[in-house]
């Protein structure tokens, strides 16, 4: 596509219950971050793929998040037994990782899921 | 990992005025610095410094990086309503991730 598509834009949830969030990334694009923005702060690094593989999940903050990426392209954010600390906006961002050196350190973000836990 | 830390967090200035960002990284191997503009929810990418290009131009904005001091600024002239926006540093660590500033939110009002 032309763009990062992410959705929902918006979510809102319960406590306790599990959402799932989806990254479609530029097309051509095999390296896809996941980030988290909690209300003013920075973005937060949660994880990255190459491809279909997940070489550093180290900013996943608990067990109860998990994502994965298929066909190397779509990727899904699950957060289990949601808390209202994870209410935030969840940002994705996609890169190439062939052509111009410039190109290849540039990462292109989607507009985001909101995420509201009640 | 190293951190990035942004002043001031918050300013605000007429139309017309000149603003100076600030952005300071700590580092051992320094690979890119990156910064982006976020209006509404997704940030856009704005410039990308590296170590063989100090200094970069796009109309009224401008960015330097000063690796001795191990700081960039970004410099905005002529400031218009439509810069209004939270300014975000970034550094590349590790496997390409970004590590991020708290984001400077820059607000002009007419």
């Amino acid at each position: 596509g032309a763009g990062v598509s992410q959705s929902p834009s918006n979510k809102v949830t319960e406590k306790g219950k599990d959402v799932e969030l989806r990254c479609d990334p530029i097309s051509g694009h095999t390296a896809l971050y996941w980030y988290r923005q909690s209300l003013g702060q920075g973005l937060e690094f949660l994880i990255y793929f190459q491809g279909n593989s997940a070489p550093d999940k180290s900013g996943l903050p608990s067990d109860r998040f998990s994502a994965e990426r298929t066909g190397g392209s779509v990727s899904t954010l699950t957060i289990q037994r949601t808390q209202q600390e994870d209410s935030a906006v969840y940002l994705c961002a996609s890169r190439a990782i062939q052509g111009a050196s410039k190109a290849k350190n540039i990462q292109y973000f989607g507009a985001g899921t909101r995420l509201s836990v009640l | 990992e190293d951190k990035v830390v942004q002043s001031p967090l918050s300013l605000v200035v007429h139309e017309g005025d000149t603003v100076t960002l600030n952005c300071s990284y700590e580092v051992t191997n320094f690979r890119s610095l990156l910064w982006y503009k976020q209006e509404k929810k997704a940030p856009t990418f704005l410039f990308m410094l590296t170590s063989s290009g100090i200094e970069k131009k796009s109309g009224r904005l401008s960015s330097i990086l000063d690796k001795k001091e191990l700081s960039s600024i970004l410099n905005i002239t002529a400031t218009q309503t439509g810069d209004s926006a939270i300014y975000l540093c970034s550094q590349i660590q590790g496997a390409q991730k970004l590590v991020f500033g708290q984001g400077t939110r820059l607000t002009i009002n007419p």
